[in-house]
């Protein structure tokens, strides 16, 4: 079945440092979107990814969409304490339209 | 707007007994979707309801089950609970579908069986 695996599972970086986390999906994927979970929250949405190659920018953050649309990566410029949390993935699969959610990423930073 | 709500925020059952949790959508929005967070398993779909049909189903046994009101309220059932069952269960709701569109959490009710 189709799987979305992403990495690393812990990312520690000192305050002011770039961060990226990356998912792969076993198969194409029809759209991506991207979550962060602060300690104790819920999931709060941060944005989709539907064409092939995309890149979206929200502020300090950049996400792209592989050529293939089997991988996905989040990358945070000049981190700051307000990026502590874990960033999920969660591809929505072509063939079954069922949406899988990698494992995430928690972010620590060291201030 | 008032977010996604959900109830009761925390319950304790044990082993063999079932247990209903409720979702309030966003006013307007006719999907919800529901979600199993574990440690070990991390964010995993249940199932979707949208205009009270069941639109997608994950990988969970028959003992999980839901439905949805005509209000767009939905409703998740755990029957004969097992411990690892114990986990936080969300749900989320957007206007359209799970698959085409920003999803909004709610706060999870948080389950433990002893």
């Amino acid at each position: 079945g189709q799987q979305v695996m992403q990495i690393p599972q812990y990312q520690h970086v000192q305050e002011g440092e770039d961060f990226t986390t990356y998912c792969n999906s076993s198969t194409t994927l029809s759209n991506i979107q991207w979550y962060k979970q602060r300690p104790g929250g819920h999931p709060v949405f941060l944005i989709q990814l539907v064409k092939s190659g995309e890149v979206k920018k929200q502020k300090r953050l950049t996400f792209q969409f592989g050529e293939a649309k089997k991988n996905s990566s989040l990358h945070i410029t000049a981190t700051q304490t307000t990026d502590v949390g874990t960033y999920f993935c969660a591809g929505m699969g072509f063939m079954d339209d069922k949406i899988i959610f990698g494992k995430g990423t928690r972010l620590h930073i060291l201030p | 707007k008032a977010g996604v709500t959900q109830t009761p925020r925390y319950l304790i059952k044990t082993r063999g007994q079932q247990v209903t949790l409720s979702c309030s959508p966003i006013s307007g929005h006719r999907s919800v979707s529901w979600y199993q967070q574990t440690p070990g398993q991390g964010l995993q779909f249940l199932f979707e309801y949208f205009s009270e049909t069941q639109r997608n189903k994950g990988n969970f046994p028959g003992r999980f089950s839901g439905r949805q009101f005509s209000n767009s309220r939905s409703e998740m059932n755990v029957s004969t609970l097992e411990l690892g069952d114990s986990a936080l269960y969300l749900c989320a709701s957007s206007f359209r579908a799970v698959t085409d569109e920003t999803q909004y959490f709610g706060p999870g009710t948080r389950l433990l069986v002893l």
